[in-house]
């Protein structure tokens, strides 16, 4: 099993700071398998990114991915207060098999 | 536009079995070649997938780690599908979620959870 790593575990920023959040994976996965969610409190995640630098429908261009092998980023350029909450990356491995990493939390500063 | 909602009890005694049905609108169970899964996420912890089905082949697959206490079904004429988890402990405690597959790679919609305590 594929394991995913974030990091940092909780980012402390301002509006209209860049937010760098990094997840690493345990073994090289294809791009095309690492996605992107945005989770606040009492909500289900919402796919952000897929394909590792695809946006899916209706989501910002303040968000971007990025990255292949075992290092993915997703950087949100400029943040707005509805962005903070907590990010998560997820590939898809064989098996078939999804798994998630702990998740970044982008806080307010 | 495609809507989820999962349904079932909110507490569930150990060593019984777990049952929820996700009812879906706006989409059909029957047609198109879509996945559809089951994912919870125990306070604080991370997401972990379940299980899910293929709308055209109705083939499922499960979490290994979970396999030997999971079932998905589906009900095309009710256009739901269903999660039975047997045997449940404490640790089974978690908001439950289904959700629609974004090709097979990731997923696209979710439902909005449905939080199922494992507790006598």
């Amino acid at each position: 099993e594929i394991v995913l790593t974030q990091s940092p575990g909780t980012l402390s920023l301002s509006p209209g700071e860049r937010a760098t959040l990094s997840c690493r994976a345990s073994q090289s996965i294809s791009r095309t398998y690492l996605a992107w969610y945005q989770q606040k409190p009492g909500q289900a995640p919402r796919l952000l990114i897929y394909g590792a630098s695809n946006r899916a429908t209706g989501i910002p261009d303040r968000f971007s991915g990025s990255g292949s092998g075992t290092d993915f980023t997703l950087t949100i350029s400029g943040l707005e207060p509805e962005d903070f909450a907590v990010y998560y990356c997820q590939q898809f491995g064989s098996s078939p098999q999804y798994t998630f990493g702990q998740g970044t939390k982008v806080e307010i500063k | 536009q495609v809507q989820l909602r999962e349904l079932g009890p909110r507490l569930v005694k150990p060593s019984q079995t777990l049952s929820l049905t996700c009812t879906v609108s706006g989409d059909s169970l029957s047609s198109g070649g879509y996945y559809w899964s089951w994912i919870r996420q125990p306070a604080g912890e991370r997401l972990e997938w379940i299980g899910r089905f293929f709308s055209s082949s109705g083939n499922t697959d499960y979490n290994p780690s979970l396999k030997s206490r999971v079932t998905i079904s589906v009900d095309t004429a009710k256009n739901q599908f269903s999660l039975e988890f047997n045997s449940v402990t404490a640790a089974d405690t978690a908001v439950y979620y289904c959700a629609k597959g974004a090709g097979s790679v990731a997923f696209g919609v979710w439902g909005q959870g449905s939080m199922v305590t494992v507790s006598s």
